[in-house]
């Protein structure tokens, strides 16, 4: 069983450029987090998705940041017209369906922005 | 609001040493704990987890107990090996997203 599946690994973006990053979750998960981990930080939540559906986007920026899960296809997390403090590694989680309100999240190896 | 707070690191141990992290939670419900691991360079894994009081979260030699008097959830291994070596970091969750602490880089010398 394929585990979270991120791409790119690695991005390098000019100030101004869109980055476009694609999350495939584990097979039989239809849920999937964003988090952005700054260096030296832990990770801190974005947004959480089901499919085509936005559940909670309370730790993402209200400009330039926009997700999406659509009922075919990756996750995609889109940062527009980037900045020198979008650098940073963004990771993708999925689960199953929440038992006994656990919310156990596997996560994927991230994909590390750097915006020149 | 909701926070965790962990042990700052480095935390530089000799191998067969006895390894304690410290984390403390804040929360308005009853969240689940977890400790997840970051090896250099790849994405967090679930090392384990406790969804109620007193639960105790067991893998690879690592426990944590769910202590809901203290608010605690601290991160144990009786014997460390060179590899454990990475960032430990401690995480809460109740509707969705997890809250983690800042993490804490263990190294573990031969």
């Amino acid at each position: 069983n394929a585990g979270v599946m991120q791409n790119p690994r690695h991005l390098v973006r000019r100030r101004g450029q869109e980055a476009r990053l694609r999350c495939s979750p584990m097979k039989g998960h239809s849920h999937v987090y964003w988090y952005r981990q700054l260096p030296e930080e832990g990770l801190k939540f974005m947004v959480y998705l089901q499919k085509e559906n936005i559940i909670d986007e309370s730790g993402m920026p209200k400009e330039r940041f926009s997700a999406e899960f659509p009922k075919e296809g990756p996750s995609i997390l889109r940062i527009q017209q980037v900045v020198r403090g979008d650098s940073a590694a963004y990771f993708c989680a999925s689960s199953p369906s929440p038992r006994g309100g656990l919310y156990e999240q596997y996560f994927g190896p991230g994909t590390r922005l750097t915006v020149t | 609001g909701d926070s965790v707070t962990q042990m700052e690191g480095p935390v530089t141990l000799s191998e067969e040493a006895f390894l304690t992290i410290n984390c403390t939670y804040t929360a308005t419900g009853y969240p689940s704990l977890f400790w997840y691991v970051q090896y250099p360079g790849e994405g967090l894994q679930l090392l384990l987890k406790a969804t109620k009081a007193d639960d105790k979260g067991s893998n690879k030699g690592f426990e944590a107990t769910y202590r809901k008097e203290t608010t605690s959830f601290h991160l144990e291994k009786g014997s460390v090996q060179v590899s454990d070596s990475a960032v430990y970091f401690c995480a809460q969750g109740s509707q969705g997203n997890l809250i983690f602490g800042k993490g804490t880089k263990l190294s573990v010398k031969p």
